[in-house]
């Protein structure tokens, strides 16, 4: 089974400047999840989608990233414009969809490393 | 929003020992995981345990839920345990369940 995929592996922008990532989920996982890791702490939940519906983007700071998961499958985070404090992981995960209840498991990608200088 | 903390923060160890890793949380949850993320930034499932122990090898992990907490044991470690374990807990919002994630134990085994 084909896991996760996360493409570029690797970023180094200017502050101000535009990047885009992208991810692939698991063949057939409904939930799919970007998370932001600072370097020193856990994951941060950014944004989750169920199918291509947002169901939590509290913690996304809309005024500069952006995600969208179209037909339900792959999914683009975009942060435009960067700043210094974006340099982080950012870590897409898929699990299935159990109904009204918590998945028994999730699957990270290996993540995107951005730079922002 | 619910509190998840790890301890301890950091670790070192020499290989052959034994290592308890404690994570505890502010609320009811409804499932809790034990992630290990390698120096190249992979987070990899090592249990789903929302109560009781389960054994993979020379880790197990135990959650007492009603006491809000879960323990993470790696018995004779090995360079190759080395890394940042995390622990995360799924809350159910809303027909949705969210993962929160505690700050993670970072552990260096030496040989």
């Amino acid at each position: 089974e084909a896991g996760v995929a996360q493409s570029p592996r690797y970023k180094i922008i200017e502050k101000r400047q535009s990047v885009a990532f992208w991810c692939n989920p698991i063949s057939g996982h409904a939930t799919l999840y970007w998370y932001q890791q600072i370097l020193g702490q856990g994951p941060k939940l950014l944004i989750q989608f169920q199918n291509n519906g947002v169901v939590d983007d509290s913690q996304l700071p809309k005024d500069r990233f952006s995600a969208e998961r179209l037909k339900g499958v792959d999914s683009t985070l975009k942060i435009q414009p960067a700043k210094l404090e974006d340099s982080a992981v950012y870590l897409c995960a898929s699990s299935p969809s159990w109904d009204r209840r918590p998945p028994t498991t999730i699957y990270f990608g290996e993540g995107s490393w951005l730079t922002v200088v | 929003g619910i509190q998840v903390e790890q301890s301890p923060p950091d670790l070192i160890l020499q290989e052959g020992a034994n290592s308890t890793l404690r994570c505890n949380f502010s609320d009811s949850v409804n499932n809790l995981q034990w992630f290990h993320q390698n120096p190249w930034g992979q987070l990899i499932n090592l249990f789903y345990i929302p109560s009781g122990t389960k054994q993979n090898g020379r880790l197990s992990a135990t959650t007492v839920a009603t006491e809000r907490y879960s323990l993470l044991y790696i018995s004779s470690s090995q360079t190759t345990d080395s890394g940042v374990y995390f622990c995360a807990v799924f809350i159910m919002n809303s027909g949705y369940s969210t993962l929160t994630f505690g700050k993670g134990t970072m552990l260096l085994v030496s040989p």
